[in-house]
């Protein structure tokens, strides 16, 4: 049982945007940074921001990330049909002395 | 660059035992924490475990405490994960990752290996 919420899934045509939101409460997303992942089809996860809104090196400024207060949220504008994928929040928290992921939104591009 | 390769996975039967180790190369394996993280079959991800970088600290998930043990070798570059009393839930891919930074997200990902449980 995720402490973070995400919703199942999202979708929208190429081109569009998807926002996708990450609910938690003050032990995790309240008092931590907020990451976010990528799951293709078969494969690991893969890194696509980090303490809220920083992206790595390679990871295109069509994805961004925020938060406020114990939510967070992953936008990707631009849809592309690579984007369809699984995503996944994730933080720490202090409470459980845990890492915690969301329980992951699938993407669909229409 | 960063390469992290899990082996050590199979079948094995409840109540078994089975050591995973992920082997790292292309950076300073010292200088980094680790996680193990875990999927069931069609299911999300699962935080395991956490080690610091030299191994002074190390977290569990409730699932798993008592039961799993992570552990390193920082002269062998090598990142273990030890399963005792092994579960039919426990069926999942594991995978290994690097910390990157005050637990705040993490950062590299090895491409992971099936561990069965089953009889």
């Amino acid at each position: 049982q995720s402490v973070l919420t995400q919703p199942p899934s999202v979708s929208a045509a190429p081109g569009q945007k998807v926002t996708i939101s990450c609910s938690g409460s003050s032990s995790n997303i309240g008092n931590n940074y907020v990451s976010w992942y990528q799951q293709l089809p078969g494969t690991a996860p893969k890194l696509l921001v980090y303490e809220n809104n920083k992206r790595p090196s390679g990871i295109p400024d069509r994805l961004s990330g925020s938060k406020s207060g114990t939510s967070a949220t992953l936008d990707i504008t631009g849809l592309q049909t690579g984007d369809e994928a699984d995503y996944y929040c994730g933080t720490w928290d202090s409470s459980l002395s845990a890492y915690v992921f969301g329980t992951g939104t699938k993407v669909t591009v229409l | 660059q960063v390469q992290l390769v899990e082996s050590g996975g199979g079948v094995v039967q409840p109540g078994g035992s089975l050591r995973l180790s992920c082997a790292a190369s292309g950076f300073r394996f010292s200088a980094y924490g680790f996680h193990w993280v875990r999927q069931a079959p069609g299911k999300g991800l699962e935080w395991v475990a956490v080690i610091w970088d030299d191994g002074s600290n190390k977290y569990h998930a409730d699932s798993v405490k008592g039961r799993f043990t992570i552990s390193r070798d920082n002269s062998k570059n090598t990142l273990h994960l030890q399963m005792n009393s092994l579960r039919a839930e426990d069926t999942a891919v594991y995978y290994c990752a690097t910390e990157g930074g005050q637990l705040a997200f993490l950062e590299s990902w090895g491409q992971g290996t099936l561990v069965t449980v089953s009889s």
